[in-house]
């Protein structure tokens, strides 16, 4: 089983449409959470950190689930412009080390 | 700032050769480190480094070496090219005690023939 799991979609939505992500993890210690974007053929870049009370920027709303550990992203009023790969990142420390383990990730397209 | 510069962008091998490939960050960072992404996978940790002088394994460590002289450059060997080392191979840094946030190269696209 893999440590981070996303449903790879693709996921086609029409500009202006709301669209959900999800992502589960396995390890129960894991500390800290991200998600991050992808755009085609770029490098990664942080889209914002998961907190435990859920948080929100602008259209995008991160929440979190410890119990069930589980993470997912909300994108409101999709624009042409988010479509990209989500990656979803979750940390575990060991020591000095500050291990990321990413998802392989999520595709979003919107459409005109 | 430039961030965070990797060299090559493309590069083709045959196998058995050997390379480098080159990372450098200008934002202090201590904490450095090397994914390769291939299809389907995410990314997956190569090696990283805390410091200057201190470097250690990750996921998928074998057929790779890196080493931490300055605190501004991470280079990635590979000792003897492999098919199975084709992949997109990104750098990343990151400030000790910060938030985790992942600073990424552009990446290198390496191609082993």
């Amino acid at each position: 089983r893999k440590e981070v799991e996303q449903d790879p979609g693709p996921f086609n939505v029409p500009e202006g449409a709301t669209v959900a992500f999800n992502c589960t993890y396995s390890n129960s210690a894991s500390q800290s959470f991200f998600w991050y974007r992808q755009d085609c053929r770029k490098e990664p870049k942080l889209l914002m950190s998961v907190y435990s009370s859920g948080n929100e920027d602008g259209r995008f709303t991160a929440q979190l689930n410890r119990a069930s550990q589980y993470i997912s992203l909300l994108i409101r009023d999709s624009k042409l412009s988010d479509s990209a790969t989500y990656l979803c990142v979750v940390r575990i420390s060991s020591g000095s080390a500050r291990q990321l383990t990413f998802g392989s990730g999520t595709q979003l397209t919107v459409l005109p | 700032n430039a961030g965070v510069t990797q060299t090559p962008k493309f590069q083709v091998l045959k196998t058995g050769q050997s390379m480098t490939l080159q990372c450098a960050q200008d934002m202090n960072h201590e904490y450095m480190s090397w994914y390769r992404q291939d299809p389907g996978m995410g990314l997956r940790l190569i090696h990283y480094s805390v410091g200057a002088g201190i470097t250690d394994q990750g996921e998928v460590p074998n057929g790779y070496n890196v080493s931490r002289s300055t605190t501004e450059d991470f280079p990635l060997r590979l000792l003897s090219a492999a098919p199975s080392q084709t992949s997109v191979y990104f750098c990343a840094s990151s400030l000790a005690g910060s938030t985790d946030t992942q600073y990424f190269g552009p990446g290198t696209r390496l191609t082993v023939l």
